[in-house]
């Protein structure tokens, strides 16, 4: 058990609607960064965020969100859904933003768009 | 981009060492060497990771060329529950912008035979 915590772990949605996938970050860990898994695509990074503040973006579709609360979670929106968004969503998270420090995986949401 | 080149797949016997390369031409100074493996279904789980020296752990050894080129990733005994996709990413500390979030690559798919 990595301490980071995703739900809901399941979800199947139909074309054009709004998701929201949500993640709980170990407990003191004020980075959080969320990637998307499909199988053509591997593992893409989205975006990071840091003590609320967004810090770096990657491919992340105009469609998607996403926020740091002030307790540190972090939810991912995701509208407009088309069927190429069917994916795993993970979200990691880490102590601080440095290069030697590790990150943390959830085990992810799978997200089925039908 | 600091990029890293991996094998595609390997394959080991159980309970005998496995050698994971990892070719990193253009890695800058400051740049940490990290490794993460994905078992199937799961989220991306932390390995080892290091700078200059060699590094060990529970998990594994890395072995860091002198030139910092290159790296393999060392686990002592294979089991069958280290058949996973092995990813070796280089965490890049950018001076305008900070550090980089991890990127994946495609990684090494360790297959192990009992």
């Amino acid at each position: 058990d990595s301490g980071v915590t995703q739900t809901p772990k399941h979800l199947i949605t139909a074309t054009g609607q709004r998701v929201t996938l949500r993640c709980s970050p170990r407990s003191g860990d004020l980075s959080v960064y969320w990637y998307q898994q499909s199988l053509d695509q591997g593992l893409q990074f989205l975006i990071q965020y840091y003590n609320g503040e967004e810090r770096a973006k990657g491919n992340i579709l105009e469609r998607f969100s996403a926020q740091q609360f002030p307790d540190l979670h972090s939810e991912l929106n995701l509208s407009s859904l088309e069927l190429g968004d069917s994916a795993l969503y993970f979200c990691a998270s880490s102590p601080r933003d440095r290069s030697n420090t590790e990150a943390f995986f959830g085990q992810g949401t799978r997200l089925t768009v039908v | 981009d600091a990029k890293t080149t991996q094998p595609n797949s390997m394959e080991s016997n159980e309970e005998e060492p496995v050698h994971l390369p990892c070719n990193h031409s253009t890695i800058s100074g400051t740049d940490y060497i990290h490794w993460y493996r994905q078992l199937p279904s799961q989220g991306p789980e932390y390995v080892i990771h290091g700078l200059t020296s060699n590094v060990n752990n529970r998990m594994a050894s890395l072995a860091i060329a002198e030139d910092r080129k290159s790296s393999t990733l060392i686990l002592h005994r294979a089991t069958l529950r280290d058949a996973a996709v092995y990813y070796c990413i280089l965490k890049i500390y950018l001076r305008n912008s900070g550090n980089t979030p991890l990127v994946f690559g495609k990684g090494t798919r360790l297959s192990v035979i009992a």
